[in-house]
Order: C-alpha cells, then sequence, then structure tokens
C-alpha cells in the first residue's frame, strides 16, 4: 500500500514568487492536512481538507492557501513568497476528519526562499 | 490555547538502557494524543496513538500512556538500539476545536 506522497521534494524560490505543493493521500483517506516545520517554531498546523471541504485552519496568513480534488489529492499554495516562509512542509493523511484518526505524513517539501 | 511542552529536549544514552520520553499539555480537554518519530531531513512516521478514554498503548518496544486530568503523557522505550536514535515529538488534538499542536520534540541519542 503507496504512502502519502509529496512533490516536490525540494525547490527553491525567490522572494515575491509563488510556490505551489501537492500531496497524494494513501488510497481510501480523504483527510489530507498540511503542516509548516521550521526549527525556530517547530511544527504548526496549516490547514486540513476532507472531501473537498476545509474543514479546520491554523494561524497563518491568506498568503497560504489550500484546495482538495474529488480525488482527494491536496494542493496547497503560497503567495508572494517571503524569506520566512523557507521551511518543511509536510502533509499528512487520514482516515477520519478533524485529525480525530491516525495520521499518516509523506516525507515532505523542503523550500528555501531567496 | 494549548501548549504542548516535552522534556527533556536532548537525551543521550547508551545502547540496552530503559528510557522515558515526556509530554505535557495546558489543556486537558483533549480528543486524543499521538507519538511520532522523526529522522533527519524525514517526514514523521506515527508510533502510538492513544485515545482520550485510553491510559496507554504499547507497540512491540514501545509504551505511552496519558493522564488527562494532570496533562501528562509519556512515552517509555525499553532496550533502546542506536536505531531508535531521532527526535521524538508528541501530538495534542483538541477537544473542541480539532486543532493539533504539536511539541518540539526530543532528540534522542541512542550510543553504541
Amino acid at each position: 500500500k503507496a504512502g502519502v506522497t509529496q512533490t516536490p521534494r525540494y525547490l527553491i524560490k525567490t522572494r515575491g514568487q509563488q510556490v505551489t505543493l501537492s500531496c497524494s493521500p494513501i488510497s481510501g483517506h480523504r483527510s489530507v492536512s498540511w503542516y509548516q516545520q521550521t526549527p525556530g517554531q517547530g511544527l504548526q498546523f496549516l490547514f486540513e481538507y476532507f472531501s473537498e471541504t476545509q474543514r479546520n485552519k491554523g494561524n497563518f496568513p491568506g498568503r497560504f492557501s489550500g484546495r482538495q480534488f474529488s480525488n482527494s489529492r491536496s494542493e496547497m499554495n503560497v503567495s508572494t513568497l517571503e524569506l520566512g516562509d523557507s521551511a518543511l512542509y509536510l502533509c499528512a493523511s487520514s482516515l477520519a476528519t478533524g485529525n480525530t484518526g491516525e495520521l499518516f505524513f509523506g516525507e515532505g517539501s523542503r523550500l528555501t526562499v531567496l | 490555547k494549548q501548549e504542548v511542552t516535552q522534556i527533556p529536549a536532548a537525551l543521550s544514552v547508551p545502547e540496552g538502557e530503559n528510557l522515558v520520553l515526556n509530554c505535557s499539555f495546558t489543556d486537558s480537554a483533549i480528543y486524543n494524543l499521538q507519538w511520532f518519530r522523526q529522522d533527519p531531513g524525514k517526514g514523521l512516521t506515527s508510533l502510538l496513538l492513544i485515545q482520550s478514554s485510553q491510559r496507554e498503548q504499547t507497540s512491540g518496544r514501545l509504551n505511552a500512556s496519558l493522564d488527562k486530568s494532570s496533562g501528562r503523557s509519556t512515552l517509555y522505550i525499553a532496550a533502546s538500539q542506536p536505531g531508535d536514535s531521532a527526535t521524538y515529538l508528541c501530538a495534542v488534538i483538541g477537544g473542541s476545536n480539532y486543532k493539533l499542536t504539536f511539541g518540539k520534540g526530543t532528540l534522542l541519542t541512542v550510543n553504541p
């Protein structure tokens, strides 16, 4: 059974650009959640999608957005990139919504903003 | 606002030792608590999930306990091995808003 797949694994952008990251959940999982991990702040929750609807949202500015498709694949987008957006972006999938089930994480997308 | 603290931040032990990692949280109204391990540059691997109605969960050499009233969870690792070296994170799911809050982790090094 394939795990959670995130693409791309690494990317470099410059300030002001935008970026789109992709996450394919484990087959059968309908919940996808996104997290930002930095050395200073640790892991912070961005948002969660279940059946194409955003169910929960963390405390991030509107430059961070996401969506989920009918096949449960999810994308997150960051517009007008800032240096502080450099981080490891992780997604997790789960059978249940609302973070109530066991979470399975992908390997992450490491974003560097120059 | 839920806050999750993990102590110690780093721990170094010789191979074969039994050890305990601690996780404390400020709001006891949680839905569940999950322990993860993270290897350098990698994603998180789920270790144990404890529902709020449970007191402990076991998987192999790992045992996690939960005391909601005191806002504490412990992860016990028996007979540690060098392959256990990683960062261990606990995450708490809020009982009312289902928001996930992570601790900063404990960096474990098991020396051969």
